[in-house]
């Protein structure tokens, strides 16, 4: 079974430019996370989608950073204009679906986009 | 808001020495703990969780973490780790109200040294 797919897995660019980045989740997989990991820090959850629907998305900086999964499967995390800030490693992961009060699905994690902006 | 602290940032060790990660997390009525381990150029892999029951959970590689909610702990330990254990070590903490959202602490890096 394959796992989550990231793309591309690096991406240097300038600052202010735009870049995207893409996740295929496991198949069958509702739920659908990105997380920002820093340079010698853990991952921090930017947003999570339940099918098409962003339930969560408390973490993302919605002046620059935009996001969609359109038809509830493949994902797309994009930012507009990139800064310096933001070079970081971007995750995805996907779950069967988001654990409810007592209960646990897995996250999976994918190999994730590692950018530096210049 | 839920906290993770991992109190070294760095463990270097001896291949067959044993090793303790330290893992700490901020109170809650009810939590769910987890270890993930990040090999080099890799994703995060689940190592080992505790949802209920036991306490003390293992691995199939030999790590075995305890819960301990009187100390708010979920330390890692390993009794003889191997060169391939050098990698990134993660303990993260989920509560089964905020759906699935896994929160973080900010790593140990393991170095296994021959």
């Amino acid at each position: 079974e394959a796992g989550v797919v990231q793309s591309p897995r690096y991406k240097i660019i300038e600052k202010k430019q735009p870049v995207a980045f893409w996740c295929n989740p496991i198949s069958g997989h509702n739920t659908l996370y990105w997380y920002l990991q820093n340079l010698g820090q853990g991952p921090e959850l930017l947003i999570r989608y339940e099918n098409e629907e962003a339930v969560d998305d408390s973490q993302l900086p919605k002046d620059r950073f935009s996001a969609e999964r359109l038809k509830g499967v493949d994902s797309t995390l994009k930012i507009q204009p990139a800064e310096l800030g933001d070079s970081a490693v971007y995750l995805c992961a996907s779950s069967l679906e988001s654990g409810r009060w007592g209960s646990y699905n897995e996250q999976f994690f994918g190999p994730g986009t590692r950018l530096t902006v210049l | 808001a839920q906290s993770v602290t991992q109190l070294d940032s760095q463990v270097p060790v001896f291949e067959e020495a044993p090793v303790e990660l330290r893992c700490n997390y901020s109170s809650s009525v009810s939590v769910y703990l987890f270890w993930y381990v990040q090999y080099p150029n890799q994703g995060l892999q689940l190592l080992l969780k505790y949802l209920s029951g036991s306490t003390l959970v293992e691995s199939i590689n030999g790590f075995e973490a305890e819960f301990n909610k009187s100390q708010t702990s979920f330390h890692l330990r390993k009794p003889s780790v191997h060169i391939s254990d050098t990698a990134e070590y993660f303990c993260a903490v989920s509560d089964g109200n905020q759906g699935g959202k896994l929160i973080f602490g900010q790593g140990t890096e393991l170095s296994v040294k021959p």
